[in-house]
């Protein structure tokens, strides 16, 4: 039973234009999200995050948005570069964070000249 | 500043051996958990440890085990080794709750 949901396993998006990722969870109790973006051969690295009690949050090129009422989020990768070509990872972490992160499965990001 | 380290970075064992894989927090961080990623997934969670306590566990066997010391850092343990444990072992930490930084991993491969 999957908590947390990751339904394109690939995306491809022209350099320059938007890339929207997507992620669904099921679990209410989660107090953060996080997103991550893990080349091959490394751990993943940590982009941005964002408190179940705020609907956006925004780091330079990186904004997410968070719509509790539909258990969904997105990250928004403004404009797509070369370099963005990665798997991205949705995880969330219930309250307290003692019982770790729970992941998607990952999107695979393809950043097309 | 020296990012999260983990040791060794690949390792191949066989059926029924034990293994220990290490890791080192970032400066400051007293928190470290640890993650399996098999092909295809995302990381799974395994234990959280802080101030050298067990914290939190995920889903998985007795034979997997960890243990944190004083300098923060970490162990984790896998006994009686199975073909399915071959997988890339994430090790996390963090300074505050909503942020955990990982290391690049130990590929561990069992034949």
């Amino acid at each position: 039973d999957q908590q947390v949901k990751q339904n394109s396993p690939s995306l491809s998006v022209q350099e320059g234009r938007i890339s929207i990722l997507n992620c669904d969870y099921t679990n209410s109790m989660f107090d953060y999200f996080l997103w991550y973006k893990k080349y091959p051969a490394e751990g993943p690295t940590f982009l941005i995050s964002i408190s179940s009690i705020k609907d956006k949050n925004e780091d330079g090129r990186f904004t997410v948005f968070l719509n509790k009422s539909a258990k969904h989020l997105s990250l928004h990768i403004v404009p797509s570069q070369p370099g963005d070509s990665a798997v991205y990872f949705c995880a969330a972490l219930p309250g307290g964070g003692a019982d770790g992160l729970t992941f998607g499965k990952g999107t695979h990001l393809i950043i097309q000249p | 500043d020296a990012g999260v380290t983990q040791s060794p970075t690949h390792l191949i064992k066989t059926r029924g051996q034990h293994v220990t894989l290490r890791c080192s927090p970032i400066s400051g961080h007293k928190s470290v958990s640890w993650y399996q990623q098999v092909l295809g997934q995302g990381p799974q969670f395994i234990f959280q440890y802080y101030e050298k306590e067990e914290r939190g566990r995920g889903n998985f066997p007795d034979r997997f085990s960890a243990r944190q010391f004083p300098n923060y850092s970490s162990e984790l343990n896998v006994n009686a080794l199975l073909l399915g444990d071959s997988a890339l072992y994430l090790c996390a930490t963090r300074d505050r709750v909503e942020t955990q930084y990982f290391g690049p991993g130990t590929r561990l491969l069992v034949l």
